[in-house]
């Protein structure tokens, strides 16, 4: 059955302090996996898209990675502006309808 | 930018009413979505549409219905409101079914 899982569920940084948030998948032939950012009352706001395992993509303090079971999305440095619950999805492997993670709400200290 | 325009961000009905929720896309997107989104559920799909006037049911469709007479709008419509459609709403657009979903600020719900 295809699954989408995050880690952790919260996260709690202070200011500048780097760390990753986890996304492991079961999907048979990815078709490409999402990140996205949801700040409260808002909908999900889309930041990358990765298809192949070893790619990499960067946003400002973001960094996305992709390997053959999971995906990172990495903060360097964040801000509180960064706090917000970030969100990962994949196609179906059947209907490329998405599923998606639960989410991993990051709160950041100043 | 893909800007995806939902008509209320509040809104609050009594049960038995009809309910329209409209959305519109801007960028000629082929797929449209509808979504609701609850604490500890995440986000659940009700509907989508992959063209005109054709339309799939999604994880839960019971108590919902959708339109799409043209292709930037996408209206899902609560023939019978319930309180346990108390929810957010979130509508979705995409270019192609596995290309990346651009959402709007949803709609918050309340039925009373």
């Amino acid at each position: 059955e295809d699954q989408v899982t995050q880690s952790p569920e919260a996260l709690r940084l202070q200011e500048g302090e780097s760390s990753s948030l986890n996304c492991s998948y079961t999907v048979s032939g990815l078709r490409g996996l999402f990140w996205y950012r949801q700040d409260p009352g808002k909908g999900p706001e889309f930041l990358f898209t990765l298809y192949s395992a070893g790619e990499e993509k960067e946003k400002e303090r973001l960094k996305a990675t992709l390997t053959k079971k999971e995906s990172f999305l990495h903060i360097t440095a964040p801000k509180p502006e960064d706090s917000a619950t970030y969100l990962c999805a994949a196609p179906r492997s059947n209907t490329g309808k998405l599923i998606f993670g639960q989410g991993t709400t990051l709160q950041v200290k100043p | 930018d893909v800007k995806v325009t939902q008509s209320s961000r509040y809104l609050v009905k009594r049960t038995g009413e009809k309910v329209f929720l409209e959305c519109v896309q801007d960028m000629d997107h082929e797929n449209m979505f509808w979504y609701r989104q609850d604490p500890g559920l995440g986000l659940r799909l009700i509907y989508f549409s992959y063209d005109v006037k054709m339309k799939e049911k999604g994880d839960i469709p019971e108590g919902y219905s959708v339109s799409r007479e043209k292709k930037e709008r996408f209206s899902l419509i609560l023939e019978s409101a319930s309180t346990n459609q108390t929810s957010m709403y979130l509508c979705a657009s995409s270019l192609g079914v596995y290309q990346p979903q651009h959402f709007g600020d949803g709609t918050r719900l309340s039925i009373l």
